[in-house]
């Protein structure tokens, strides 16, 4: 199975900053990638997700991340956090036509007001 | 529509009891998985079942075992529980249509059962 590497175990921030989350894959063939959030008390759910066209790909609530082929990355960013960012976030990738997901072991965000 | 739901929400268990974790969705999706996590090491996929019929091993299927009953319901069972196996579980579906996503479609998770084996 591939590997997914997050780079950062856990960020701290205050509200307003901007946020930069690494990740990086191990396959060197077609891959679908994903950033999942899990907000304090709910389910994961998807924040994007990239699988083809613009490797610039824009999720929910103004987080965006940008595919690198040449450098197996998929780094999340968001300009400016809020205190309702706080959560922890997972990278996730599947090997194309395999429809099971590595995760990254996962990066906990924490903003504080 | 309740999405993915999960029952028990919460279960202590003393080594060597067995118990089954149970997982619905009501969303037609023909893909399901059971997941753990575990503090800094992300999401393990234990068993997976691609379609009703099917059920494949995933990165961590020792000491569990699965049953795809139907579309919507996907059992996890643990026959002799362990201390390590201590954990929360997810459970997970997902609509795989094939095609151009090539697998690249959303899988929903449900809200999780916390495991204690003491």
């Amino acid at each position: 199975a591939q590997s997914v590497s997050q780079h950062n175990h856990h960020v701290i921030l205050s509200e307003a900053a901007s946020l930069e989350l690494g990740c990086n894959y191990s396959y060197g063939g077609t891959v679908n990638l994903f950033w999942y959030v899990q907000y304090p008390g709910q389910h994961l759910q998807l924040l994007l997700k990239y699988f083809s066209g613009d490797p610039l790909v824009k999720g929910i609530k103004g987080f965006e991340a940008e595919f690198i082929k040449s450098k197996f990355s998929f780094n999340l960013r968001k300009p400016s956090v809020q205190w309702s960012d706080t959560a922890e976030y997972f990278c996730a990738v599947n090997v194309w036509a395999d429809y099971k997901l590595s995760f990254g072991a996962g990066t906990t965000v924490t903003v504080r007001a | 529509n309740a999405g993915v739901t999960q029952n028990p929400k919460f279960q202590v268990l003393k080594t060597g009891q067995s118990m089954t974790l149970q997982c619905a969705q009501d969303m037609n999706h023909n893909s399901m998985y059971w997941y753990r996590q575990d503090p800094g090491m992300g999401l393990r996929l234990i068993y997976y079942s691609a379609s009703e019929g099917t059920t494949d091993k995933g990165e961590v299927p020792n000491g569990y075992n699965v049953s795809r009953l139907n579309k919507r319901e996907f059992s996890l069972r643990l026959e002799s529980a362990a201390p390590s196996q201590t954990s929360v579980y997810f459970c997970a579906s997902q609509n795989h249509a094939g095609g151009t996503s090539g697998g690249g479609e959303t899988q929903y998770f449900g809200p999780g059962t916390r495991l204690l084996v003491l």
